[in-house]
């Protein structure tokens, strides 16, 4: 079964324009991480934050988890077409556990 | 920076051909893994190795096995491929299990 379900699939804004993008999950986490993907491309992790934190910074990216619902959500400020890209959240569930991919959000920013 | 390479960018093969792909980083990872990809479906852990000569099954481990006799080196190997292993294939690697992993630029490999 999924652990990460990100929300919405898919969402197109106008540069400039902050975007925002959620993920649930169903049990008990050690850390969540987000990761970039641009088209055809591997892979790009962009922040982690741990079951303790509620809220991390990176340059323009903001990320909050809450444990108590089974949710993050990650906040692209000021968004650039360069942007553009499928962004997946990923979950560790305890020690020495593997690493749980959600399917992706497709984000499109336009010029 | 960290620095993961896969053999291959695109790959065509046959049905039943034995497939090798290979995946190299040059951080002196512990941790090294591979996922496949595909639409609707996200990434499913096939094999990961948590050290030398060591490896554990993933979510899909079936029609695959893999190889780890290096510490920089992890190849996936498809026995005997069929259509229904058509898929972009990623190599990733980390110094722990638990945070981050650092991805190749993967292998989008055809059986036909």
């Amino acid at each position: 079964s999924q652990q990460g379900e990100e929300d919405p699939q898919a969402l197109s804004i106008q540069e400039g324009e902050n975007a925002t993008m959620n993920c649930s999950y169903k049990t008990s986490i050690n850390n969540l991480q987000w990761y970039r993907q641009n088209s055809g491309r591997g892979l790009v992790h962009l922040i982690l934050i741990r079951s303790n934190e509620r809220e991390k910074h990176s340059g323009r990216l903001r990320v909050t988890l809450d444990t108590s619902k089974k949710s993050s959500s990650l906040l692209i400020t000021a968004s650039r077409a360069a942007d553009t890209a499928s962004y997946f959240c990923a979950s560790h569930t305890g020690a020495n556990s593997k690493l749980t991919f959600g399917k992706g959000i497709t984000l499109s920013v336009r010029p | 920076d960290v620095k993961v390479t896969q053999s291959s960018r695109y790959l065509v093969k046959r049905t039943g051909e034995k497939v090798f792909l290979e995946c190299v980083q040059d951080m002196d990872h512990e941790n090294m893994f591979w996922y496949r990809q595909d639409p609707g479906l996200g990434l499913r852990l096939i094999y990961f190795s948590y050290d030398v000569k060591m490896k554990e099954k993933g979510d899909i481990p079936e029609g695959y096995s893999v190889s780890r006799e290096k510490k920089e080196r992890f190849s996936l190997i498809l026995e005997s491929a069929s259509t229904n292993q058509t898929s972009m294939y990623l190599c990733a690697s980390g110094w722990d299990l638990n945070y981050e992993q650092y991805f190749g630029p993967g292998t989008r490999l055809t059986v036909t």
